[in-house]
């Protein structure tokens, strides 16, 4: 059964830092992995998606990589911004099962 | 891109009223329907998965009795939460996927149970 978490809880920081958010999942026979933001009160907002068989995206400011083996994925920020406070979650989903498990969330906040 | 929709945003019921959530696929068609439900400052959980025309498959834990769901068409799926209580005050979101890759989340519904 695929467990994902997320470390750390909560992170706060002052604009222009580079952060980076780790999700662990105990399933390796992984098919993909999303990152989410949720802003409060809000649904969720698709960031990257990384397929089994690729080790990073990137849209913008942001690189999402994946290493099976250890059963990682990490979220990088680059130079944060105020507007990118809100929750990250990591959600994976495992062959043969359209399931996605959620991590248990980021809340970030940006400070200027 | 494909849009899901949630109806309503939001509700305010009394304990032991039932409440339905719709949950609509808006430009495809959507053969699996997941229902999520989200309790603050928690991740999302599973609740169920819905086949249209077909009974959902309900996560350990999960009352079917009690969220009951209909997915009677490809674009439409349905949670009712029966007889309400106040721990049943979440927040709760639908994902609507065509296809393995493609993963489609509504706006979620804010329940409070008084």
């Amino acid at each position: 059964k695929q467990e994902v978490t997320q470390i750390p809880a909560a992170l706060s920081v002052p604009e222009g830092e580079n952060l980076v958010l780790n999700c662990s999942f105990t399933d390796s026979a992984i098919y993909n992995l999303q990152w989410f933001r949720q802003d409060p009160g809000k649904g969720l907002t698709s960031l990257l998606l990384i397929q089994s068989s690729q080790r990073e995206q990137t849209s913008g400011r942001l690189n999402a990589s994946l290493d099976k083996s250890s059963g990682r994925s990490t979220l990088y920020i680059a130079a944060s911004q105020p507007g990118d406070s809100a929750t990250y979650l990591c959600a994976g989903r495992s062959y043969n099962t359209d399931k996605l498990i959620f991590g248990t969330g980021t809340r970030l906040q940006v400070f200027p | 891109g494909a849009v899901v929709s949630q109806h309503p945003s939001w509700v305010i019921c009394k304990s032991g009223t039932s409440v339905k959530i719709e949950c609509r696929s808006l430009d495809f068609q959507a053969t699996t329907m997941f229902w999520y439900r989200q309790f603050p400052k928690q991740s999302l959980m599973l609740m169920a998965t819905s086949n249209e025309g077909s009974k959902a498959t309900y996560e350990q834990g999960v009352e079917k009795d009690k969220f009951l769901i209909n997915h009677a068409s490809l674009t439409l799926s349905t949670l009712t939460v029966t007889s309400a209580h106040p721990e049943d005050s979440s927040f709760y979101i639908c994902r609507a996927g065509s296809s393995y890759n493609e993963q489609f989340f509504g706006p979620g519904t804010r329940l409070t149970v008084l």
